[in-house]
């Protein structure tokens, strides 16, 4: 079946650094969607990717969707504590799915 | 609008119970699924509907069982919970106009453990 690998695992980083984390697949996907998940919550999108090399950036936060269709980034500048989280990408199939990566786990020191 | 709504949040079973996990939405949405999160795998596909009276299966569909019987509701039934089902469990909606967009609308989960 599809999936995505997504990496790194976690990250444990200093306040004001930047992170970067990717997506991979053997898969195409029409769309590629990066998701947060606080402790407690459900998943909230971060930024939505429809067509190969975009790129689209929210605030802090900067997402491209690859030229081949099978990978994406995100990067978060200037981390703050409330980045805490974990963070999903996940990549849609024509039928509307959404298949989700393992996760990257971001932990920010102060 | 409250949202997407999940009952309960906890529930603990012995091995062999069944149980009913709810979700509700109040946003009119035509797609409906739910999701099961593991630590290390993500989150995985169990069932989704399309519409009332349509579901399918997704990645990981065994034990579990749905029925759509009208828009907003869509429950999540174990008839026979294992302790592989330990899981929290997530039911997520989008409007199937708008399925494209890709954005799903997740409840809070529902931390189910099986003994």
């Amino acid at each position: 079946g599809q999936q995505l690998n997504q990496s790194p695992q976690s990250m444990f980083i200093q306040e004001g650094e930047d992170v970067s984390m990717n997506c991979t697949s053997s898969s195409i996907f029409n769309t590629w969607l990066w998701y947060k998940q606080d402790p407690g919550e459900g998943p909230v999108l971060l930024i939505a990717l429809y067509k190969a090399g975009e790129l689209t950036s929210n605030g802090r936060l900067t997402a491209q969707f690859g030229i081949t269709r099978k990978d994406s980034f995100l990067n978060i500048s200037a981390s703050i504590p409330s980045d805490v989280g974990i963070y999903f990408c996940a990549g849609q199939v024509h039928t509307g799915k959404l298949i989700f990566g393992q996760g990257t786990t971001l932990q920010v020191k102060p | 609008n409250a949202g997407v709504t999940q009952t309960p949040k906890f529930q603990v079973l012995k091995t062999g119970q069944s149980m009913t996990l709810q979700c509700a939405q109040d946003m009119n949405h035509e797609y409906m699924s739910w999701y099961r999160q593991d630590p290390g795998m993500g989150l995985r596909l169990i069932h989704y509907s399309v519409g009332a009276g349509i579901t399918d299966q997704g990645e990981v569909p065994n034990g579990y069982n749905v029925s759509r019987s009208t828009t907003e509701d869509f429950p999540l039934r174990l008839l026979s919970a294992a302790p592989s089902q330990t899981s929290v469990y997530f039911c997520a909606s989008n409007n199937a106009g708008q399925l494209n967009t890709g954005e799903l609308f997740f409840g809070e989960g529902s931390r189910l453990t099986v003994l």
